[in-house]
């Protein structure tokens, strides 16, 4: 059965901080990876997707590499603003898209 | 395009009652899918439909039902709320890979 961890479960910065958020999986057979972002009593967002042939994606401040073989993602984001403060939940798809989620990092960056 | 949108956003229900969450996307996505959102846990999945007509069970399938009957809507049925379903549920949809999800639901029962 898919286990996804997420490192650290929490994280608190000063606006302008470079960070890295990770993700770990314990079954590497895996179609894909998603990192989704959730805000406080909100839905999910999709951030980035990387396939399983993809070694990395990037939109904007926003870098996700994927390591398959040793079951690890990282979610890298430049020069952190306020508005990044959110929960960011990574996701690995198993089966027929089935995503299986951690319990995310919840993030606080302070001005 | 409106998305994934989930109705009602907030429900109250008692012990034993029925009711359906609504589910509908505009996207014209083959798959969609149920899940459950816990203090603590990762989302989990529910049911999902790989298309109209089609169904199948995810993890934590027991007390509820799913039917697909056309490829915009995906209503979950709770067949007799137990206060152990008081979560926050969220549907999404996706066409080959990348899944985008609705605002969700919050279920509470007393």
């Amino acid at each position: 059965k898919q286990e996804v961890t997420q490192i650290p479960a929490a994280l608190s910065v000063p606006e302008g901080e470079n960070l890295v958020l990770n993700c770990s999986f314990t079954d590497s057979a895996i179609y894909n990876l998603q990192w989704f972002r959730q805000d406080p009593g909100k839905g999910l967002t999709s951030l980035l997707l990387i396939q399983s042939s993809q070694r990395e994606q990037t939109s904007g401040r926003l870098n996700a590499s994927l390591d398959k073989s040793s079951g690890r993602s990282t979610l890298y984001i430049a020069a952190s603003q306020p508005g990044d403060s959110a929960t960011y939940l990574c996701a690995p798809t198993t089966g027929f898209q089935k995503l299986v989620f951690g319990t995310g990092t919840r993030l606080l960056v302070s001005p | 395009n409106a998305g994934v949108t989930q109705t009602p956003k907030f429900q109250v229900l008692k012990t034993g009652q029925s009711m359906t969450l609504q589910c509908a996307q505009d996207m014209n996505h083959e798959y969609m899918s149920w899940y459950r959102q816990d203090p603590g846990m990762g989302l989990r999945l529910i049911h999902y439909s790989v298309g109209a007509g089609i169904t199948d069970q995810g993890e934590v399938p027991n007390g509820y039902n799913v039917s697909r009957s056309t490829t915009e809507d995906f209503p979950l049925r709770l067949l007799s709320a137990a206060p152990s379903q008081t979560s926050v549920y969220f549907c999404a949809s996706g066409l080959q890979r990348e899944q985008y999800f609705g605002p969700g639901t919050r279920l509470t029962v007393t």
